[in-house]
């Protein structure tokens, strides 16, 4: 089936520095992929839509400056945290759809963030 | 896409069958059933997905109602390792469209 990869699985940084996440699709083309974040105790949450070649669509409320998102091939995408503030401290999660085959949507490992 | 409900958490012995329940009564005709699951600190995991018949894999089954407007998962002898967050989700089948995730169901399979 279809794999996504993503690094790093976990990462700490201070206050006011930048973490960059990525995610690549292993052995199929990605055109879409969907970055999610996770709380303690609560359900997914997405964040962007990410296309290949153009600009990533934001959810409301969520800052475009703070989350950057860059899709420049068809197998990777990534998700930078600018200037990074404990508040940000999440479970980060990628996701997408093989378009080949029947598995539906799959997703990376996530990416446990500390901000400190 | 529908809403869906499900019960915040189920208990389940181990090796017995595991059976989750999802209401999607606002579900339309385009629209697919799709059961993921996350065990701790990981991403979701792909299990199944239907339109209207019922499905089996390696993992599980699903069933649908005849109107759709419900389905149950069934996990048919859960072990320890089973224990997750199992979400049901309704979406419509072109794609590009994101998932949604709703609360899901903790599932404790206990010993």
């Amino acid at each position: 089936g279809a794999v996504v990869s993503q690094h790093p699985s976990r990462v700490i940084c201070k206050s006011g520095t930048s973490v960059k996440i990525e995610c690549r699709s292993l052995d199929f083309q990605a055109t879409t992929m969907f970055w999610y974040r996770q709380f303690p105790k609560q359900s997914l949450m997405l964040m962007a839509t990410s296309n290949e070649g153009s600009k990533a669509t934001y959810e409301q409320g969520v800052e475009k400056d703070k989350f950057l998102i860059n899709h420049a091939s068809l197998t990777l995408s990534t998700l930078t945290v600018t200037s990074a503030h404990p508040e940000d401290s999440s479970f980060y999660i990628c996701s997408a759809r093989d378009l080949r085959g029947n598995y539906g949507y799959t997703f990376g490992s996530g990416t446990r963030l500390t901000v400190v | 896409d529908a809403k869906t409900t499900q019960p915040t958490s189920m208990d389940c012995a181990e090796g017995r069958a595991a059976n989750l329940p999802c209401n999607h009564s606002t579900i339309s005709g385009n629209e697919y059933v799709y059961w993921y699951r996350q065990i701790h600190s990981q991403g979701p995991q792909y299990i199944i997905h239907g339109l209207k018949n019922n499905e089996t894999n390696e993992m599980a089954s699903l069933i649908i109602t005849e109107d759709r407007k419900s389905s149950t998962l069934i996990l048919p002898h859960a072990t320890l390792r089973d224990t997750a967050v199992y979400y049901c989700i309704v979406r419509a089948g072109n794609a590009g469209n994101m998932l949604t995730f709703g609360g899901g169901t903790r599932l404790m399979v206990k010993p």
